[in-house]
């Protein structure tokens, strides 16, 4: 399984834009990259999936460069809310190994 | 819809009891997971069943034994507690194939 580096925590202001960058420069050829947001004493909730490119959904937007070898979250406008961990991961298809994610805060 | 159901939510076990942490999903997937999180730390998976009548061994799986009841239901059992087992324990499940995992709620287990 790839394994995925990201920054252990970020701060943000309530209104900005939040992007958390992942390496995974071993990622495989049937690798999909997963982000996952976990709240306190709540398990991970998925946001959102993607293999290349571009993926945008309610939630966040995933981008993803042709090389694959890293991948970033982009959070618009984050709220109070938005504090959480979150994780990024190779998944394909099977079990899922979780890395120590990003603990982003986002203040008033 | 119920989703991912765990059970029982909180439990105090002394050095030495056994206990059976329950899991049942209402979404028809094949897949089940069990990891368990310390404070400050990522999910570690402890064991899975990729599907019914199959169970594998995770990262952690020391001190554990897991069943496949059935598709809908994937239980947890400590043998004899230990106080490493303090920890908070989620059950997962999965449709086959990269489809995310849908989390339960989690059990805090606290081994004095």
């Amino acid at each position: 399984l790839a394994k995925t580096t990201q920054p252990i925590s970020m701060d943000s202001y309530e209104g900005q834009e939040v992007n958390i960058t992942c390496s995974h420069n071993n990622i495989a050829t049937n690798d999909y990259i997963t982000w996952y947001q976990q709240f306190p004493s709540q398990g991970p909730r998925f946001i959102i999936q993607g293999y290349k490119t571009k993926v945008t959904n309610e939630v966040a937007s995933l981008f993803i460069p042709a090389d694959r070898k890293s991948s970033t979250l982009s959070l618009p406008r984050v709220s109070l809310s938005d504090t959480a961990v979150y994780y990024c991961l190779a998944d394909q298809g099977g079990k899922l190994i979780f890395g120590q994610g990003t603990e982003l805060s986002v203040k008033p | 819809n119920a989703g991912v159901t765990q059970t029982p939510k909180f439990q105090v076990l002394k050095t030495g009891q056994s206990m059976t942490l329950q899991c049942a999903q209402d979404m028809n997937h094949n897949s089940m997971y069990w990891y368990r999180q310390d404070p400050g730390m990522g999910l570690r998976l402890i064991y899975y069943s990729a599907s019914e009548g199959t169970t594998d061994k995770g990262e952690v799986p020391n001190g554990y034994n897991v069943s496949r009841l059935n598709k809908r239901e994937f239980s947890l059992r400590l043998e004899s507690a230990a106080p490493s087992q303090t920890s908070v324990y989620f059950c997962a499940s999965s449709r086959t194939g990269n489809y995310g995992y849908t989390f339960g709620s989690g059990t805090r287990l606290t081994v004095v």
